[in-house]
């Protein structure tokens, strides 16, 4: 079982959509967690962190439910540049401090 | 304030070569993360480095890799004996505390390629 499970998708959606990726992990101490962005032979950039209370920036809403161990990305007003890999991505804590990343989702937003 | 630096960009190694990736944190980091990514699959970590010090080794291959941050200079993952399975994105993140919630910035990453 994966540790962080997504829909790899692609997702394709029109411009001006309303999209959402949602995520699971397995890990219950989990403690921290973000959506990230991949673009295509780039490196990861951190989009957001999530916080139980449910957090927005601008067009992207981000929830956390602890309980269902249940992540989740909503993207109002699709741009074109918002075509990447998104990628859910968990700190499990300890003395790591490691990040475990999802595989991705992939949209594609279309004119 | 530069971002986290990665050199070489791109590697290309033939089987039982060795490869050196080389990754300079942000400035005032001194927590380094190397994660790989496979082609068509997530990241995945492989070390975690303070100076002087491997915190985290728990995702490095057994065999053939290893990893160091010294005192001075960038830190080094080192892959021996490179095979055609070597073949993927490096990734060097750095973070400035080990806070659970602070952010790891990464780098432009390294593209090996093992012919």
């Amino acid at each position: 079982r994966k540790e962080v499970e997504q829909d790899p998708g692609p997702f394709n959606v029109p411009e001006g959509a309303t999209v959402a990726f949602n995520c699971t992990y397995s890990n219950s101490a989990s403690q921290s967690f973000f959506w990230y962005r991949q673009d295509c032979r780039k490196e990861p950039k951190l989009l957001m962190s999530v916080y139980s209370s449910g957090n927005e920036d601008g067009r992207f809403t981000a929830q956390l439910n602890r309980a269902s161990q249940y992540i989740s990305l909503l993207i109002r007003d699709s741009k074109l540049s918002d075509s990447a890999t998104y990628l859910c991505v968990v700190n499990e804590g300890g003395a790591g401090n490691m990040l475990t990343f999802g595989g991705g989702t992939r949209l594609m937003v279309k004119p | 304030n530069a971002g986290v630096m990665q050199n070489p960009r791109h590697l290309v190694r033939r089987r039982g070569q060795e490869a050196r990736l080389r990754c300079s944190p942000m400035k005032g980091h001194s927590h380094v993360y190397w994660y790989r990514q496979l082609p068509e699959e997530g990241l995945k970590f492989m070390v975690y480095l303070q100076k002087e010090n491997i915190i985290d080794e728990s995702g490095m291959p057994k065999e053939r890799f290893s990893a160091e941050f010294p005192k001075e200079g960038p830190s080094i993952l080192r892959i021996q004996q490179v095979v055609r399975g070597d073949s993927a994105a490096y990734f060097c993140a750095s973070s400035p505390t080990i806070s659970d919630y602070e952010t790891q910035y990464f780098g432009p990453g390294t593209r090996l390629l093992v012919l």
